[in-house]
């Protein structure tokens, strides 16, 4: 089993609607999470944090679930410029097991 | 407002050749790192500096070393490329991770634009 694992994608959807993205991680120790975005061919953006009562930024809301080992990313009134990979990190620390893993990615496509 | 910094942008070496990555943060970060991103494949670390004076291997370290030259410099060398080094290589940075063994912290990470490297 991957330590972080993502569902690939692609995920294509209308103008307007709202999707989420799930991500499972197979440690139970992990401390932090964060969601990025990359866009084709360009360097990964930090998108957001996820903290464990949940967050918003406008249009997006990160979910954390500890007892079933997953976070979530949820996107409102999607745009056509939030298509991209969203990139689910988890950051696990302590003794010798520091480590940051990125998943593989979502792929989004908005469509007009 | 540069960020991270990574040169060169694109490279097409030939096998057995060497060369070094150059990245450099304006950010005052303590943490640097590189990975590499394959089709496929997540990103993968392949060397950290915590702070500067420290490097460790990350999850993919053979074939290759690093230098943290100061607070703002980690270069990467490939020391004698393989076909299997072929990947687009980013550089990022963090604020956290002083302590040693610190592959991450709880700081998010800042990449640089990236390399793409292609071995022949």
């Amino acid at each position: 089993r991957k330590e972080v694992e993502q569902d690939p994608g692609p995920f294509n959807v209308p103008e307007g609607a709202t999707v989420a993205f799930n991500c499972t991680y197979s440690n139970s120790a992990s401390q932090s999470f964060f969601w990025y975005r990359q866009d084709c061919r360009k360097e990964p953006k930090l998108l957001m944090s996820v903290y464990s009562s949940g967050n918003e930024d406008g249009r997006f809301t990160a979910q954390l679930n500890r007892a079933s080992q997953y976070i979530s990313l949820l996107i409102r009134d999607s745009k056509l410029s939030d298509s991209a990979t969203y990139l689910c990190v988890v950051n696990t620390y302590g003794g010798a097991t520091n480590k940051l893993i990125f998943g593989t990615g979502t792929l989004l496509a908005v469509q007009p | 407002n540069a960020g991270v910094t990574q040169t060169p942008k694109f490279q097409v070496l030939k096998t057995g050749q060497s060369m070094t990555l150059q990245c450099a943060q304006d950010m005052n970060h303590n943490s640097m790192y590189w990975y590499r991103q394959d089709p496929g494949m997540g990103l993968r670390l392949i060397y950290y500096s915590a702070s500067e004076g420290t490097t460790d291997k990350g999850e993919v370290p053979n074939g290759y070393n690093v230098s943290r030259l100061n607070k703002r410099e980690f270069s990467l060398r490939l020391e004698s490329a393989a076909p299997s080094q072929t990947s687009v290589y980013f550089c990022a940075s963090s604020g956290g991770g002083a302590q040693a063994g610190w592959a991450g912290s709880n700081q998010p990470q800042h990449f640089g634009d990236g390399t793409r490297l292609s071995i022949l």
